[in-house]
């Protein structure tokens, strides 16, 4: 399974955009990129998956390069409320089924 | 919108109890999981069930662990004799996966089961 290195932490402000990137240099060709967000005391909540080139949905954007040694999860315009655990995951949806959380970004918002 | 339900909310045992988490999936999903998070510390897979039995299991889980699908509905952890390093927040998830078709597979988490053994 590939292994995924995050930031620890970041800080933003209301209503910037942040980008966090994921790097999974042994990534392989079936595995495909899954974001979760975990707020204290819950469980994972899935943000956004991809394999190549761009996803958007309507909370986030994920930017995929062509090579997909990396990752970047976008979150346009945070609030308060977005202040959270935020991982990158990096498997075979068809594959073995077993996701490893890597110590995540914890993001934090400020007024 | 369905869930994952986990009961109970917190379980306290003493070291050396048998302990039962209990999880009922979302209805039509077909693979099952159970993750623990000790306090502070990230998300680990434990082990995942598909077809009624077990697909695959990390180091974490051995023999004191085990999973069953007592009926159509439940999933079960079961511990059976808890250590105090088993102190943690347990997530069962579970997610459809269409046949032999590679999309994606969104895992849905439950609220978990805080386990404190004293």
């Amino acid at each position: 399974l590939a292994k995924t290195t995050q930031p620890i932490s970041m800080d933003s402000y209301e209503g910037q955009e942040v980008n966090i990137t994921c790097s999974h240099n042994n990534i392989a060709t079936n595995d495909y990129i899954t974001w979760y967000q975990q707020f204290p005391s819950q469980g994972p909540r899935f943000i956004i998956q991809g394999y190549k080139t761009k996803v958007t949905n309507e909370v986030a954007s994920l930017f995929i390069p062509a090579d997909r040694k990396s990752s970047t999860l976008s979150l346009p315009r945070v609030s308060l409320s977005d202040t959270a655990v935020y991982y990158c995951l990096v498997g075979d949806p068809a594959g073995t089924y077993k996701y490893i959380f890597g110590t995540g970004t914890r993001l934090k918002v400020l007024a | 919108e369905p869930e994952v339900t986990q009961t109970p909310s917190h379980q306290v045992t003493q070291m050396g109890q048998e302990v039962i988490l209990r999880c009922v999936p979302i209805s039509n999903h077909l693979y099952f999981y159970w993750y623990r998070q000790i306090l502070g510390q990230k998300v680990e897979f434990l082990v995942s069930f598909y077809n009624n039995e077990i697909s695959e299991k990390s180091e974490i889980f051995d023999d004191q662990f085990s999973v069953e699908r007592p009926d159509g509905s439940n999933f079960t952890l079961k511990i059976r004799s808890t250590k105090l390093e088993d102190s943690a927040m347990y997530f069962c998830a579970s997610c459809v996966i269409k046949e032999y078709v590679r999309s994606y597979n969104e895992q849905f988490f439950g609220p978990g089961t805080r386990l404190t053994v004293l």
